[in-house]
């Protein structure tokens, strides 16, 4: 089955500094990938999409990259702000239209 | 709108116990899932519906079941609880309408111990 993993449980990063978080994925036949934001104690929180038409997409502080070829997912965000500490997954579709999610990597922002 | 609720919020469950966790969506999606998140790790499909009356078993459904009578309704029913099923459940609620991909949108929650 589909495997999505991430290469680091947590990122500790300062206040202002860019993070970048890392996912790779081993399904050739994922389409659509999504970066989701999990605060405690809530669900995760829709962030940023891309499709596997594109390499490069970007929101407000936000930017996700997809490296077909190596079969990888990143989501970096501009100017870390407290606010941004939560654990964040990535999932990847399929043609069945079913979400398969990573592990999760914690980011924690130092004031 | 409410977007996706999940009632109860917390709840503990003794062994073999029963108990049906409710989800409720007022997007008018046609899609709607149950996912599972043990501590520390990512969402694992239990049960999806793409339409009222269409029940579909996911990745990890053994011990649960579900019925979809309405589009706005999904619960998830726990026959006989078991402490492997001690885990937080996400509900989420999609519309392939909207795009042609699924966004999926995320209730807060329900927390299940069984002791």
């Amino acid at each position: 089955g589909e495997n999505v993993g991430l290469h680091l449980p947590t990122l500790s990063v300062q206040e202002g500094d860019n993070s970048i978080i890392n996912c790779a994925y081993s399904n050739s036949a994922s389409d659509y990938f999504i970066w989701y934001k999990q605060e405690s104690g809530k669900g995760p929180q829709f962030i940023i999409d891309i499709r596997s038409n594109m390499d490069k997409r970007q929101g407000q502080r936000v930017t996700v990259l997809l490296n077909k070829t190596v079969k990888h997912l990143s989501l970096q965000i501009a100017a870390t702000q407290p606010g941004d500490s939560a654990v964040y997954f990535c999932a990847t579709q399929d043609a069945g239209n079913m979400l398969t999610f990573g592990g999760g990597t914690r980011l924690m922002v130092k004031p | 709108n409410a977007g996706v609720t999940q009632t109860p919020k917390f709840r503990i469950l003794k062994i073999g116990q029963s108990m049906t966790l409710q989800c409720t969506q007022d997007m008018n999606h046609n899609y709607m899932y149950w996912y599972r998140q043990d501590p520390g790790m990512g969402l694992k499909l239990i049960y999806y519906s793409v339409g009222a009356g269409i029940t579909d078993k996911g990745e990890v459904p053994n011990g649960y079941n579900v019925s979809r009578s309405t589009t706005e309704d999904f619960p998830l029913r726990l026959e006989l609880a078991a402490p492997s099923q001690t885990s937080v459940y996400f509900c989420a609620s999609g519309s392939l309408l909207a795009s042609s991909y699924n966004e999926q949108f995320f209730g807060p929650g329900t927390r299940l111990t069984v002791l």
